[in-house]
């Protein structure tokens, strides 16, 4: 089946640690995303990335990272640089930044 | 920078209600609007889009959208909810107009409405 798929859907990790979030489509699709989703905030963008070996900072990228480095790869490296990192974590992708983006299920990451 | 507002953080309303649910942007150039709809469990999903032509934009599920260029405006309405309606909406932006590059071109949201039906 076509999709996103973001693995692990659970996540937890000591304070201090550095964690990547996976994310794949096989969507054939140019643009990803990656958002953080908080209670009363919506979806705030991290990073995004509109072709390979390309991508730029969304509103909220200070201590995380992202590489593109396949088109249908688009991990996300949650930093010991982020203050906050416990949220739910949701990747997505389209055929291009002016078309709808179609969303993976989210990994819920807890930093204790 | 484009921003989203969505002013109704929280709905409750009773099955066959009528529904409408706010969004604004603030951007003047060209846009493409979104509704998405996440269900309690589920991942994001498409309710509908508009990104040119008639600005009533029908979606799934019984739900459309009118967007009013002079309002900035593109709220979401339904005529009678029904209880599998209970939801959270977003409302997102994506705009572009001359001079724009790279870094304008990104999917901006709201910060959401729950949505809560009472049977």
């Amino acid at each position: 089946d076509g999709g996103i798929t973001q693995s692990p859907k659970y996540l937890f990790r000591k304070e201090g640690q550095n964690v990547t979030l996976s994310c794949e489509q096989n969507l054939n699709h140019d643009a990803m995303y990656w958002y953080r989703q908080d209670p009363g905030q919506g979806l705030r963008l991290i990073y995004y990335s509109q072709i390979v070996n390309d991508f730029q900072k969304g509103d909220i990228a200070e201590g995380y990272s992202v590489s593109r480095e396949k088109k249908e790869s688009f991990p996300l490296t949650v930093t010991s640089a982020q203050k906050n990192p416990t949220a739910f974590y949701l990747c997505a992708s389209s055929i291009d930044v002016n078309t709808e983006a179609f969303f993976g299920q989210g990994t819920r990451l807890t930093v204790v | 920078a484009q921003s989203v507002s969505q002013h109704n953080h929280h709905v409750i309303l009773s099955e066959a209600a009528s529904l409408e649910l706010g969004c604004n942007y603030s951007y003047g150039g060209t846009v493409n609007l979104f509704w998405y709809v996440q269900y309690p469990g589920q991942h994001l999903q498409l309710l509908l889009k508009y990104f040119s032509g008639d600005p009533l934009v029908k979606g799934i599920k019984g739900f459309e959208a009118e967007f009013i260029k002079s309002k900035f405006s593109f709220n979401l309405r339904k005529p009678s909810v029904q209880w599998s309606d209970t939801a959270e909406y977003f409302c997102a932006v994506n705009a572009w107009g001359i001079g724009s590059n790279f870094g304008n071109e990104k999917l901006t949201f709201g910060t959401g409405t729950r949505l809560t039906i009472i049977p």
